[in-house]
């Protein structure tokens, strides 16, 4: 049971480079995440879904898109990188319905933009 | 809508001494709450949570909160601090829809003296 795995570890991309973070949970969950972590300002909620095939937009959502195409897998990508975007991003996942919301947490992924 | 407040972004204790996180919160539906710890270059890992049973909350490695709905708080305690307890600290709250409106707050790192 690996719980919730995110791909790649670490990135640098220039300015205006496009790419595609991927995580997966093997945990049968409904719910999934993708949050930024930035220095003194916790966690912000990029984008969610609620369920295969659906998403919806968070705190910060301006220059992200994500898919669920398959319940376990959440995609969220980059069209266009700026140095703003320079952050720590988290993924994670959580049982939906009337469940007590515990989310579980990948590792991150380290993305620098230059 | 629903907030949290993490008063401290640092806390430092010596080895042995009390640990004290403080979180106050605010909910127009009887909450979920929780405590994650964050330890270097890793993701979030749920140390506690209060869904509605106790308002006493027993954790991992020795910490536990106490739910005051007077003082709309969720503080975090251990009694004797150890080394290996240095990390950020995560106050969340969350209404009862599964977990995709969990409100984090801004993280608290704690720093532990030899």
């Amino acid at each position: 049971n690996a719980g919730v795995t995110q791909t790649p570890k670490f990135r640098v991309l220039k300015t205006g480079q496009s790419m595609t973070l991927l995580c997966a949970q093997d945990m049968n969950h409904e719910y999934m995440y993708w949050y930024r972590q930035d220095p003194g300002m916790g966690l912000r909620l990029i984008h969610y879904s609620v369920g295969e095939g659906t998403t919806a937009k968070g705190e910060v959502p301006d220059g992200y898109n994500v898919s669920r195409l398959k319940k376990q897998n959440f995609l969220l990508g980059l069209e266009s990188a700026a140095p703003s975007q320079t952050s720590v991003y988290f993924c994670a996942s959580s049982w939906g319905g009337r469940a007590s919301g515990e989310q579980f947490f990948g590792p991150g992924t380290r993305l620098t933009v230059l | 809508a629903q907030s949290v407040t993490q008063l401290g972004s640092h806390v430092s204790v010596s080895e042995g001494a009390l640990v004290l996180l403080r979180c106050n919160y605010s909910s127009s539906v009887p909450p979920y709450l929780f405590w994650y710890v964050q330890y270097p270059n890793q993701g979030l890992q749920l140390l506690l949570k209060y869904t509605s049973a106790a308002t006493l909350v027993k954790g991992i490695n020795g910490f536990e909160a106490e739910f005051k709905k007077s003082e709309t708080s969720f503080h975090l305690t251990k009694p004797s601090a150890h080394m290996s307890d240095a990390a950020e600290y995560f106050c969340a709250v969350s209404d009862r829809g599964g977990g995709f409106k969990t409100i984090f707050g801004a993280g608290t790192r704690l720093f532990v003296k030899a």
